[in-house]
């Protein structure tokens, strides 16, 4: 068990790019989250999978962001052009059932400049 | 949507010092899970707690999910122990995700 991995760490980029981040959760945790965590603020839900199915979406994903889980496995998280306000921590985390205990990644850190 | 309040939001202790952090919640819940945020960001886990008293060596918590709250005790802190102390509470959304809701956090500072 190598825990919840997250890639890259750090992301520097321009206004207008596409970013893409991802996430490998602990092998067979077929729930994984995405949340998002903006500086003095707890993370925030952005969207779910079970295995490959994309199952909830919270309004804070605009239409920029696409978040997909090929296969059950692994799982991107895709930023279309980019804006200021983007700039934050992107956490994934991974649970084997529900309500068990969610297991986070150590987060990419996105900067818009 | 839940809402989740922590407090204190700030906190600095003399090292060997023990303190208690609260979080409260606005409805019923699933779970609720502590964190400790770590200076890189790192959430870790400390306990995950539907109801009654956890212990994990200096760290206990307690949840009374009739009354909406739990507690984190701290005892005898260490330096270590500084970092951002995250309640995050668990509902079902209906949708088919059991999503966590994050509190503030209470940013602890412990000097030695």
């Amino acid at each position: 068990d190598t825990g919840v991995s997250q890639n890259p760490r750090h992301k520097i980029t321009k206004r207008g790019q596409n970013v893409t981040f991802r996430c490998d959760p602990i092998s067979e945790h077929n729930r994984l989250y995405w949340y998002r965590q903006t500086l003095g603020q707890g993370p925030e839900f952005l969207t779910y999978f079970q295995n490959e199915a994309q199952l909830e979406k919270s309004r804070l994903l605009s239409d920029r962001f696409s978040a997909e889980r090929p296969k059950g496995s692994f799982s991107t998280l895709e930023i279309q052009r980019t804006e200021q306000g983007d700039s934050a921590m992107y956490l994934c985390a991974s649970s084997p059932r529900p309500q068990e205990t969610q297991y986070f990644g150590p987060g990419t850190r996105l900067l818009v400049l | 949507g839940i809402q989740v309040e922590q407090s204190p939001p700030d906190l600095i202790l003399q090292e060997g010092a023990n303190s208690t952090l609260r979080c409260n919640f606005s409805d019923s819940v699933n779970n609720l899970q502590w964190f400790h945020q770590n200076p890189w960001g790192q959430l870790i886990n400390l306990f995950y707690i539907p109801s009654g008293t956890k212990q994990n060596g200096r760290l206990s918590a307690t949840t009374v999910a009739t009354e909406r709250y739990s507690l984190l005790y701290i005892s005898s802190s260490q330096t270590t122990d500084s970092g951002v102390y995250f309640c995050a509470v668990e509902a079902y959304s209906g949708a088919g995700s059991y999503q966590l809701t994050f509190g503030k956090g209470t940013k602890l500072s412990v000097i030695p």
